[in-house]
């Protein structure tokens, strides 16, 4: 059975940073690429990042580049989001979802407020 | 980057058909944008029902299709059940290797 568990939200203020990790089971994770989608509180979806199975290629959405880093690490079934300079606007519950997006995880909530 | 729209809410009678459209800004969506059609319920993480404009995964109720219509991605739900009351979004590639989701698309089972 295939499952994704995010990990690492919060609360941070303006400006800070965090780093999301999603952990991968139930098939072989260094095969395929890997999204992040976050959506704010009841507002839609919003598509973030992707990285490929072998660290490449890697896109960002407009919103997040410079600010946002995605990465993985194969042997440890994990990807991971490193954000920085975090804005109100940020605040989002942020999904992990595999390649083509057929399975998703249960998001982890990131709120940046003072 | 591209604005994708679709219809904020709709609604269908229990046993209708309706069709939910994903338009752009940038001109026609066609099947090299590989829309994708995801239901979301409340509480819950989205589920892939349509990938690649038409193709179903196994989980999809065979009263979803997918399909092109005059420049827009199209889903359509024939023999609405209650339980199809949901959110629902496409997801279509953008230039660069980006996606952009719609706005959504609320739909009432009434």
């Amino acid at each position: 059975e295939v499952q994704l568990v995010e990990s690492g939200g919060g609360l941070v203020q303006p400006g800070g940073s965090l780093r999301l990790s999603c952990e991968a089971s139930g098939f072989t994770f260094s095969n395929y690429g890997m999204n992040w989608v976050r959506q704010a509180p009841g507002k839609g979806l919003e598509w973030v990042s992707f990285i490929g199975s072998g660290d490449s290629p890697i896109y960002y959405t407009d919103s997040v580049k410079g600010r946002f880093t995605i990465s993985r690490d194969n042997a440890k079934n994990s990807l991971y989001l490193q954000m920085s300079s975090l804005r109100a606007e940020d605040t989002a519950l942020y999904y992990c979802a595999i390649e083509r997006l057929v399975y998703w995880g249960q998001g982890t909530l990131v709120t940046v407020s003072s | 980057q591209a604005v994708v729209t679709q219809e904020p809410s709709l609604t269908v009678s229990p046993g209708g058909t309706v069709t939910l459209t994903c338009g752009s800004n940038t001109g026609a969506v066609t099947s090299g944008h590989y829309p994708y059609w995801f239901q979301q319920k409340p509480g819950q993480a989205p589920k892939t029902l349509i990938y690649d404009t038409s193709n179903k995964h196994a989980w999809t109720p065979a009263r979803f299709s997918g399909s092109l219509l005059g420049g827009k991605a199209a889903l359509t739900l024939s023999g609405a059940q209650p339980e199809d009351e949901a959110e629902y979004y496409c997801l279509v590639s953008n230039s660069g290797g980006n996606w952009v989701f719609g706005g959504g698309t609320k739909l009432t089972v009434l």
